[in-house]
């Protein structure tokens, strides 16, 4: 299958500070995901991306879809205790397809 | 309230004993989908729905069956579960399709010993 890239794999930061995650692949994609996962439930979209350059933001989240369509970037400025969790890159192969692939997380940590 | 339900949300059982995993959304979704997650490996798809009777092979289909018989329902079936498939499984489902917001059911952590 389709491999996704994601660093950095783990995390630990101070409250307040920004954080920066990225996902590559060796491969095209159409679309790219963002989503989160608390601890003990499943994930939950945070932003989606569906044009090469796009940057979107969602409150204090911005997420980029490359240029190469081989990455996607999110950025989150002025971390709270609230943003600790697993964040996940998912890609669409190609317009239509509907199969998904999901990196392989990175785990951020948020120090009071 | 929306959701996505899953059960059981444990289940241990032993190699080779048949098992359904259920799987239920009320949002009138189209598209609904399995996920197993390991750790460090992310998520990885198994199958995925379209609609009712319309199914097909994610990146991980090996070992397991779905059925589509009813919008609401997408049921993961282990024919005969190894220790391998021992993993986290999610149910997802979307309005229209793997590019749109998918909600996902709170897991199930299945161990075949």
């Amino acid at each position: 299958g389709q491999q996704l890239n994601q660093s950095p794999q783990s995390m630990f930061i101070q409250e307040g500070e920004d954080v920066s995650m990225n996902c590559t692949s060796s491969s095209i994609f159409n679309t790219w995901l963002w989503y989160k996962q608390d601890p003990g439930e499943g994930p939950v979209l945070l932003i989606a991306l569906y044009k090469a350059g796009e940057l979107t933001s969602n409150g204090r989240l911005t997420a980029q879809f490359g240029i190469t369509r081989k990455d996607s970037f999110l950025n989150i400025s002025a971390s709270i205790p609230s943003d600790v969790g697993i964040y996940f890159c998912a890609g669409q192969p190609r317009t239509g397809a509907n199969n998904l692939f999901f990196g392989t997380g990175t785990r951020l940590t948020v120090i009071p | 309230e929306a959701q996505v339900t899953q059960n059981p949300r444990y289940l241990i059982t032993v190699t080779g004993k048949k098992l359904t995993v259920t799987c239920s959304q009320n949002m009138n979704h189209e598209y609904m989908s399995w996920y197993r997650q390991d750790p460090g490996l992310g998520l990885r798809q198994i199958y995925y729905s379209m609609n009712v009777e319309v199914t097909d092979k994610g990146d991980v289909p090996e070992g397991y069956k779905v059925s589509r018989k009813e919008k609401r329902n997408f049921p993961l079936i282990l024919e005969s579960p190894s220790p391998n498939q021992t993993s986290l499984y999610f149910c997802a489902s979307s309005f229209g399709g793997a590019a749109y917001e998918q909600y996902f059911g709170p897991g199930t952590r299945l161990t075949v010993t």
